[in-house]
């Protein structure tokens, strides 16, 4: 079993729709969850930290479940610019290794 | 300011040819990630820098990859006697700090074909 994982989809979402993604973890020490945007053939950047209580930034919307293990990225109002690979990123305690499960591919269509 | 650099950009060579891949941190990042992305999969953890240590090197695929960080600055990743199965995008990453909530950036990468 993979440490992180995350149904590659792709998802296809028409601008202004809701979409969200799941990511499951398998180590129950992690304590540092993240997601990251990948635009094709582009480099991964920060997109928000995921904590406890969840957090929002903007259209989007993040959740921690650790009895169940999984965090979740809820995107509202669909831009074409959202198009990307969605990755979920993963840190244990006092751990460097930093796990980064496959990637969600979502396309926003007009 | 400057961000993560990576060098070359590209890189062709024939199998069984050693490669050496550059990382420029951005100044002032303590710790330092390389990482490898295959074509259509997720990113994959190679080694962690702090400093000029390497606390973590868990990831390193094979003992024919190595890497060294110098000045706590720049970093050298590099893979002998390439084979086939080593072509990828190799990615590296700095942090300011390595703590709960690091954000970690990306240098743009290097992508290697082993023909």
């Amino acid at each position: 079993r993979k440490e992180v994982e995350q149904d590659p989809g792709p998802f296809n979402v028409p601008e202004g729709a809701t979409v969200a993604f799941n990511c499951t973890y398998s180590n129950s020490a992690s304590q540092s969850f993240f997601w990251y945007r990948q635009d094709c053939r582009k480099e991964p950047k920060l997109l928000m930290s995921v904590y406890s209580s969840g957090n929002e930034d903007g259209r989007f919307t993040a959740q921690l479940n650790r009895a169940s293990q999984y965090i979740s990225l809820l995107i509202r109002d669909s831009k074409l610019s959202d198009s990307a690979t969605y990755l979920c990123v993963v840190k244990s305690t006092g751990g460097f290794k930093t796990i980064f499960g496959a990637g969600t591919r979502l396309f926003v269509k007009a | 300011g400057a961000g993560v650099s990576q060098s070359p950009s590209n890189k062709v060579t024939e199998k069984g040819k050693d490669v050496e891949l550059r990382c420029d941190p951005i100044s002032g990042h303590t710790a330092l990630y390389w990482y490898r992305q295959s074509l259509g999969q997720g990113l994959e953890f190679l080694i962690y820098f702090q400093g000029n240590s390497a606390p973590d090197k868990s990831g390193l695929p094979s003992d024919r990859f190595s890497a060294e960080r110098t000045g706590g600055s720049v970093s050298t990743l590099t893979i002998q006697r390439t084979q086939q199965e080593d072509s990828a995008v190799y990615l590296c990453a700095s942090s300011l700090d390595p703590g709960f909530q690091e954000t970690q950036y990306f240098g743009p990468g290097t992508r290697l074909l082993v023909l």
